[in-house]
């Protein structure tokens, strides 16, 4: 099984900032035939289902802004927001869709300081 | 636009079966490529993947829960069952499903189902 770890497991931050979340995997989820990352971060608010935020690592979803971004290649990844808003108070997955089992990174929660 | 929503019961006795359904619209499982995924959440824990049913019958399934879980589709009634045997209190948690194409993310999620194992 690929192993997603996230770094760190909760941040605290002032609107405004930014913030960084890192997700590594167990083994390279770059496909080498079409040169893409099986790479999805997805954002959790409480109560609801998670929503994708950026896919194949880097492609943002529909209607996510732009303060949202995701980088990063083969084995080490980074979602950045890049200026902390009250809404984005949620937990942040990844998850690698190169091989089942899929599986997800344990969550970063993001919180306003 | 694509939906999904789960349906079930919200206790489960140990060691019962428990059935879960999702019905979705907006695609069809009959097309090349399409999939449902089911992934559950227990109370304040990460996402666990669970399986995935695609149009051409080539399911998948976690390795960890593979020999409990079951995942079927009828096409007809744009539908996904997935059936978990011998339930224990540890499977408690939020059962969602998503639309899962053929080597992509999951896109959309229904609102998930809260299923409690107790007795």
């Amino acid at each position: 099984d690929i192993v997603m770890t996230q770094s760190p497991d909760s941040l605290a931050l002032s609107l405004g900032e930014r913030a960084t979340i890192s997700c590594k995997s167990s083994q390279s989820v770059l496909y080498s035939s079409n040169n893409m990352n099986y790479l999805a971060w997805y954002q959790q608010k409480p109560g609801q289902p998670p929503k994708v935020l950026i896919y194949w690592a880097s492609t943002r979803g529909s209607g996510v802004p732009d303060r949202f971004s995701g980088s990063g290649s083969g084995t080490d990844f980074t979602l950045t927001i890049s200026s902390l808003q009250a809404e984005d108070v949620a937990v942040y997955y990844c998850q690698q869709y190169y091989d089942t089992p899929r599986t997800f990174g344990q969550g970063t929660r993001v919180e306003i300081k | 636009q694509i939906t999904l929503k789960e349906s079930g019961p919200t206790l489960v006795k140990p060691t019962q079966t428990l059935t879960l359904t999702c019905t979705f619209s907006g695609f069809s499982l009959s097309t090349s490529g399409e999939g449902v995924g089911w992934i559950r959440q227990p109370p304040g824990r990460p996402l666990e993947w669970l399986a995935l049913a695609y149009w051409n019958d080539d399911n998948r399934y976690n390795p960890t829960l593979r020999y409990r879980l079951t995942i079927t589709k009828d096409t007809s009634k744009n539908q996904v069952v997935l059936t978990m045997t011998n339930v224990d209190p540890v499977d408690t948690a939020t059962y969602y499903c998503a639309h899962g194409k053929k080597g992509n993310w999951f896109d959309p999620w229904g609102q998930g189902t809260l299923v409690t194992v107790s007795s």
